[in-house]
Formats: C-alpha cells, sequence, structure tokens
C-alpha cells in the first residue's frame, strides 16, 4: 500500500524555464509534507516544507503548493538551473507516528537542460 | 563538518555473512532514523530511538536485523546472516525533538550482498 506517490518518474526541462514535480497521497493523518533532493552517491538533503495548516511555502525559487481536498501538493522550481538536476523526494509525516517518521513517495528525476 | 556521517560507504558481501554499519547523527539531535533504499524506490522506514530508546521498528526489520545506539549518541545497524535481497542503501538520519519533522540524512552505506 503505497501512501505516498509520485507519478512522474523522470522531468526534462529547459534552464530557465518552471520544473512542476507532483505528489499524491492517501493517508488523511499526514500532517506535514516535505521534498527532498538527491544527487548520487548522497543522501537525500532536505529542501524545503510545508504544515497541513498552511497551502503553500516559498523559498526563493522553491515554492510547495499543498491541497489538501485533492490530498495533492507540487513543488515548483522557477527558473530551473542545470544544478537542479536530482532526484526528488516527497515525504509525509503524521503527528501520531513515532517519532515522525517519514514515508517518502518514489520520486520524480529531474533533468534540467542547458 | 557538523552533517551526519555514516560508515562504510560501501560494503561487499557474501551471503552468510554479518556486517555491520555505523552511523554518527548531528551532535544536539537526540532523534535518529534508519531508512533503507532499493534502486528506483523512495526510503523506507525501518527503525528509530529517541535518545538511547529504540522506540519503534518496521515489519521490514527482520530477527536478522538489529539497531543499537548506546549512550544516545552513535548507532549501529547489524545484519546477520545477509541475504541478496538485503542490498540496498542503509540510511541514517537525525532530528532534534524541536523541529523533529526535518530530518537530515547521511551519506549512506551501499552494501552489495553477492
Amino acid at each position: 500500500d503505497q501512501q505516498v506517490k509520485q507519478n512522474s518518474p523522470s522531468l526534462s526541462v529547459q534552464e530557465g524555464r518552471i520544473s512542476i514535480l507532483n505528489c499524491d497521497y492517501t493517508n488523511s493523518m499526514f500532517d506535514y509534507f516535505l521534498w527532498y533532493k538527491k544527487y548520487p552517491a548522497e543522501g537525500p538533503t532536505f529542501l524545503i516544507s510545508i504544515s497541513s495548516i498552511k497551502d503553500k511555502n516559498e523559498d526563493g525559487r522553491f515554492t510547495v503548493f499543498l491541497n489538501k481536498s485533492a490530498k495533492h501538493l507540487s513543488l515548483h522550481i522557477v527558473p530551473s538551473q542545470p544544478g537542479d538536476s536530482a532526484v526528488y523526494f516527497c515525504a509525509a509525516s503524521a503527528r501520531e507516528a513515532a517519532g515522525n517518521k517519514l514515508t517518502f513517495g518514489g520520486g520524480t528525476r529531474v533533468l534540467v537542460k542547458p | 563538518d557538523t552533517g551526519v556521517s555514516q560508515d562504510p560507504r560501501h560494503k561487499i558481501t557474501k551471503r552468510g555473512q554479518n556486517v555491520t554499519f555505523r552511523c554518527d547523527p548531528i551532535s544536539e539531535h537526540n532523534r535518529l532514523y534508519w531508512y533503507r533504499q532499493t534502486l528506483g524506490q523512495g526510503p523506507e522506514f525501518l527503525t528509530y530511538f529517541q535518545n538511547e530508546a529504540q522506540l519503534e521498528k518496521s515489519r521490514l526489520l527482520s530477527d536478522r536485523f538489529s539497531a543499537e545506539r548506546p549512550k544516545g549518541s552513535f548507532s549501529t545497524l547489524e545484519i546477520q546472516r545477509t541475504e541478496q535481497g538485503d542490498s540496498a542503501m542503509y540510511l541514517c538520519a537525525s532530528s532534534s525533538t524541536r523541529t523533529s519533522y526535518e530530518q537530515y540524512f547521511g551519506p549512506g552505506t551501499r552494501l552489495t550482498v553477492t
């Protein structure tokens, strides 16, 4: 039972354009959502997060949108840069989960073309 | 560097052997997590410690797996009688109680069982 899904395994975008990554979840107990970025041979790096009491959080070029009724969130990267080429993971956590363990999606590989 | 460190970075072992991995969390973090990531998938939660207490274990953690965190500092993950299905990236993450949703990951230990 995959509680967090990233339905697009890959995304190719031109440098300077917007990258939009999508994530869907099924567990209504999730109340905090995070995006991680992963380069090959490295661990995931925390990028941005959003609490379920908000519908948008922005940090520089990165914006996360949350639609609770649709159980959907998205990450916008604008403008996209070649250094953004990586695998992006959506993750979710529930307050009642022991230690706020994270449940991850399968990842979306982003390629930014110069 | 005050990030999460893991040792070794790579381990190749023969089926049936025992292996042990080490994780050193960020020094002020009292929570420590182990995740496993297989090819093409997102990380999956294995177990979690708050200080020296192991508070949750996933069903993925069979009897051949054991984790410890003596004195609430570094942690070790041991796999006994390794199987080819244990081949994966083992990731360690840490967080503080204050900002527990945001977990910071180490570079991982890649295990290959031949």
